[in-house]
């Protein structure tokens, strides 16, 4: 069964500073990887996935992650935050398998930003 | 476009109380549907898997006959939270995705906080 690790619980960073989340799976094969975004109160919004080719995915609002696979990591970045992303993050791997099995979330990474 | 409405948003009632959580999927068809439940500063804890046209699938622990869920058509999946007490409250979400195959996101809805007195 896959996992998922999100290191950091809690991330403050300044406005217009750079940004990484960190976040590390274990699966048999090349899973599938997302990133969501939640703000408080609201479900979850989609920002980025990867299932091949590529290894650096472009998603919405400026975020981009990087599959590496040596590393088993999917991190996500942003050149410059603004006070808007201020959110929690989660990050998910899916199953390469036929069937409808559900996405395996991290714990998540809340994201702090100050002025 | 993959679009999930969650209805309603918030829910207070009194103990003992039924309360039952529509999610629909406004512009696709989803083949399965997803329940979480998610407590304060905490991940989605995955209650069950909705499929539709079939009995859903329980996590272990979450009592079936206490949260029940039904999948009627392709768009819509209904939670039912039976007899609710105050430990049940919490915020649930939906989770939808499209067609059969796992290479396609889940696409969530805004959730519903239900809170019992």
């Amino acid at each position: 069964a896959q996992s998922v690790t999100q290191p950091d619980i809690h991330i403050t960073v300044s406005e217009g500073a750079s940004l990484e989340l960190r976040c590390n799976y274990s699966y048999g094969a090349t899973p599938y990887l997302f990133w969501y975004v939640q703000s408080p109160g609201q479900g979850l919004q989609l920002l980025l996935k990867y299932f091949s080719g590529d290894t650096l995915v472009q998603g919405i609002k400026g975020f981009e992650a990087e599959f590496k696979r040596s590393q088993s990591s999917f991190n996500l970045r942003k050149p410059s935050v603004h006070w808007s992303d201020a959110a929690e993050y989660f990050c998910a791997v899916g199953a390469r398998v036929s069937g409808n099995t559900p996405l395996v979330f991290g714990k998540g990474t809340r994201l702090s930003v100050i002025a | 476009g993959a679009v999930v409405s969650q209805h309603p948003s918030w829910v207070i009632c009194k103990s003992g109380t039924s309360v039952k959580i529509e999610c629909r999927s406004l512009d696709f068809q989803a083949t399965t549907m997803f329940w979480y439940r998610q407590f304060p500063k905490q991940s989605l804890m995955l209650m069950a898997t909705s499929n539709e046209g079939s009995k859903a699938t329980y996590e272990q622990g979450v009592e079936k006959d206490k949260f029940l869920i039904n999948h009627a058509s392709l768009t819509l999946s209904t939670l039912t939270v039976t007899s609710a007490h105050p430990e049940d409250s919490s915020f649930y979400i939906c989770s939808a995705r499209r067609g059969g195959s796992d290479n396609q996101p889940q696409h969530f809805g805004d959730g519903t906080r239900l809170s019992i007195l």
